[in-house]
């Protein structure tokens, strides 16, 4: 069993619309959950973090966790082109380190 | 604030031979990350350090991956010898250990083709 688990795309939305991403996770120790977004080419960036249980809201940007689900998502409201891009997902371990699942690739139409 | 510095940016090897991959972190980061990125897959940790001490080497395949952080700042990280699977961008990471909410910031990569 994977230790994170994206739904793996490619998903496509039209400008405008709402994306959402999901993400399981086995590992019921993760304490913070990180989303980054990656544009082709380029290094992971950090978007947005969550370590209760419930919403966060960031801009046009939503995550929310279950703990008892083992389940983060991202929301990313008014989609625009340039969101564009590969979304990661990652708890935090014990010491801080991140696993990373192997993201959804995301596609804005304009 | 200056971001985390990698180099080379690009490098080709034939297989076999070794390469060498260097880092600087972000000014007062005491934690240094490692990680693999193969084409299509998400980044794979392979070392974790902090100031100078490894916290975790558990995925890092010791029989030809060798990683150091001297005086607890920069890095570096070798293959010897390589092997085609090894191709990969790697990835160099530095944060704090302070607050929960403060993830990691990565370096450009350096992108590695082993033919």
């Amino acid at each position: 069993q994977k230790e994170v688990e994206q739904n793996s795309g490619p998903l496509s939305v039209p400008e405008g619309a709402i994306a959402s991403l999901n993400c399981t996770y086995s590992d019921r120790g993760s304490q913070s959950f990180f989303w980054y977004r990656q544009y082709s080419g380029k290094s992971p960036e950090l978007i947005m973090f969550i370590y209760s249980n419930g919403d966060k809201e960031d801009g046009r940007f939503t995550a929310q966790l279950n703990k008892a689900s083992q389940y983060v998502s991202l929301l990313i409201r008014d989609s625009q082109p340039s969101d564009s891009a590969t979304y990661l997902c990652a708890p935090s371990g014990s010491a801080r380190q991140l696993t990373f699942g192997s993201g959804t690739q995301l596609t804005v139409l304009p | 604030e200056a971001g985390v510095a990698q180099s080379p940016r690009y490098k080709i090897i034939e297989k076999r031979q070794s390469v060498a991959f260097w880092c600087n972190p972000i000014s007062g980061h005491a934690t240094l990350y490692w990680y693999q990125q193969i084409l299509g897959q998400g980044p794979k940790l392979l070392i974790q350090f902090q100031n100078n001490g490894v916290v975790d080497d558990s995925q890092l395949p010791k029989d030809r991956f060798s990683a150091e952080r001297l005086k607890g700042v920069d890095s570096t990280l070798k293959i010897q010898p390589a092997k085609l699977e090894d191709s990969a961008v790697y990835l160099c990471a530095s944060g704090t250990v302070k607050g929960q909410g403060n993830g990691y910031t990565f370096g450009s990569g350096t992108r590695l083709t082993v033919v």
